[in-house]
């Protein structure tokens, strides 16, 4: 049983647009949670993260918003380039171990011309 | 080069046969990790090492061997590849420190025929 999901395996939009990127997890003990980004034939480099004490961070044009009621996070890139096209993975923590990712499946995002 | 490498990039082999998959990092970073990709599941923890010496399971050990002689170096064994480990492995390491960000190797794609 998938403790970090992702259900949008694709995702397409236009350059210049926004990008939604979704993500649930089920283990309400995770308190630090990652975006990272993959783009083919590399390894994953880290994006952004937010703990649990806040809701929104923000690092450019990327924000990351956090629901912890709906154990629910988001990435959203604003505004959308090529360059961003990449597989992104949502990954979360515990406090305790925060050495140890759990990962989502991973989303593949193609950002249009 | 600076930075976590892997090799081989690329390895087939064939069931049964005993496989080595290489990490290094030059960071002296105190916590480095193993991981699986596979469609579907995102990155899988497969096994992590704290220190030289020191190295515990994660979510998917069973099959695989690591080594941890050096802070810089941690290898990863099939020891009787299986068709079932066909996937694609990374590397990573951080210095282990609370939300401490992973850095991830470029991968080593792997095919048991």
């Amino acid at each position: 049983d998938q403790q970090v999901k992702q259900n949008s395996p694709s995702l397409s939009v236009q350059e210049g647009r926004i990008s939604i990127l979704n993500c649930d997890y089920t283990n309400s003990m995770f308190d630090y949670f990652l975006w990272y980004k993959k783009y083919p034939a590399e390894g994953p480099t880290f994006l952004i993260s937010i703990s649990s004490i806040k809701d929104k961070n923000e690092d450019g044009r990327f924000t990351v918003f956090l629901n912890k009621s709906a154990k629910h996070l988001s990435l959203h890139i604003v505004p959308s380039q090529p360059g961003d096209s990449a597989v992104y993975f949502c990954a979360a923590s515990l406090m305790d171990s925060s050495y140890k990712l759990i990962f989502g499946s991973g989303t593949r995002l193609l950002v249009r011309p | 080069d600076a930075g976590i490498t892997q090799s081989p990039r690329y390895k087939i082999t064939e069931t049964g046969r005993q496989v080595t998959l290489m990490c290094h990092q030059t960071w002296s970073h105190s916590y480095m990790f193993w991981y699986r990709q596979d469609l579907g599941h995102g990155l899988r923890l497969i096994y992590y090492s704290a220190a030289a010496d020191i190295t515990d399971k994660g979510e998917v050990p069973d099959g695989y061997v690591v080594s941890r002689s050096k802070t810089e170096n941690f290898p990863l064994t099939l020891e009787s590849a299986t068709r079932s480990q066909t996937s694609v492995y990374f590397c990573a390491s951080s210095e282990g420190r609370l939300q401490e960000t992973q850095y991830f190797g470029p991968g080593t794609r792997l095919l048991v025929l």
